[in-house]
C-alpha cells in the first residue's frame, strides 16, 4: 500500500506564510488533495491536485507537487489565527485506494 | 457540505458492552467508509462498503462488524467494546468516478469513551 508521511507540527507567526510538507511512495497516485480539521469537527476538503499538474492555486493557498521527489506541499499565504487546525494530505491510486497522512497541527501565534 | 450525519455525537459505555454506530446520506453517494482517529495515528480505516450488502475490512477491523442494508446508511458495530475502541469515529462517504478524483466527505465525528 502507500505511505503517506506528514510532520505532526508547525508553528507559524501571524501573517507570515506557512508551508505544510507531505511525502507519499506511490508513483501512481492520481489526485492528491489536502484537508482541514478543526478542533471537534469533521475533516473538510480544502483543495485538490491532479498528478499531471505541478501547481494549482486557490486564493491564499497554493499546492505544489514534484512528481519525481514524490512530495506534495501546501502553502498558505497571509496566515490567520482562524487557519489554526491539523491539516492532513491524502493520495488516491487507481482502484479508488485512499490513503491519509497522519496529519500536522498548525498552530498560529497572534 | 455534504448531507453526512452520524449518531450519536457522544457515547460513554463499559467495557463489554455492544455498541452501534449510526451513518446516514443523502447524496446518493456508492462508498462509505469508518475510520478511527487516534492521537498520533492519524485517520486509519476500518471498514468500507462499496455498495448495499457490499462491505470489505479496512486496516483495523478487529472487533468492529458493519453493515449496509440501504445505500444511506452504514452502521458500525462493537459486538463487546473494550478501552483500546476509546476513540473518534469518523464516517465518510464518496462517489466512483471513472476520471478516478473520489474525494471523501466526512461527517462530524462520535466521540466514543469505553470505561
Amino acid at each position: 500500500g502507500e505511505d503517506v508521511e506528514q510532520s505532526l507540527f508547525l508553528s507559524v507567526r501571524e501573517g507570515d506564510s506557512s508551508v505544510i510538507n507531505c511525502t507519499y511512495t506511490d508513483s501512481s497516485s492520481t489526485y492528491l488533495y489536502w484537508y482541514k480539521q478543526e478542533p471537534g469537527a469533521g475533516l473538510q476538503l480544502l483543495t485538490y491536485i491532479f498528478s499531471n499538474m505541478d501547481m494549482k492555486q486557490d486564493q491564499r493557498l497554493t499546492v505544489l507537487l514534484n512528481k519525481k521527489d514524490k512530495h506534495l506541499s501546501l502553502r498558505i499565504a497571509d496566515t490567520q489565527t482562524g487557519d489554526s487546525a491539523i491539516y492532513f494530505c491524502a493520495v488516491t491510486t487507481t482502484g479508488n485506494q485512499f490513503y491519509f497522512g497522519t496529519g500536522t497541527s498548525l498552530t498560529v501565534i497572534p | 457540505d455534504a448531507g453526512i450525519t452520524q449518531s450519536p455525537r457522544h457515547k460513554v459505555t463499559e467495557t463489554g458492552t455492544p455498541v452501534t454506530l449510526r451513518c446516514h446520506q443523502t447524496e446518493n453517494h456508492r462508498y462509505m467508509y469508518w475510520y478511527r482517529q487516534d492521537p498520533g495515528h492519524g485517520l486509519r480505516l476500518i471498514h468500507y462498503s462499496y455498495g448495499v450488502k457490499d462491505t470489505d475490512k479496512g486496516e483495523v477491523s478487529d472487533g468492529y462488524s458493519v453493515s449496509r442494508s440501504k445505500t444511506e446508511d452504514f452502521l458500525l458495530t462493537l459486538e463487546s467494546a473494550t478501552s483500546s475502541q476509546t476513540s473518534v469515529y469518523f464516517c465518510a462517504i464518496s462517489e466512483s468516478r471513472t476520471s478516478g478524483r473520489n474525494e471523501q466527505f466526512f461527517g462530524p465525528g462520535t466521540r466514543l469513551t469505553v470505561l
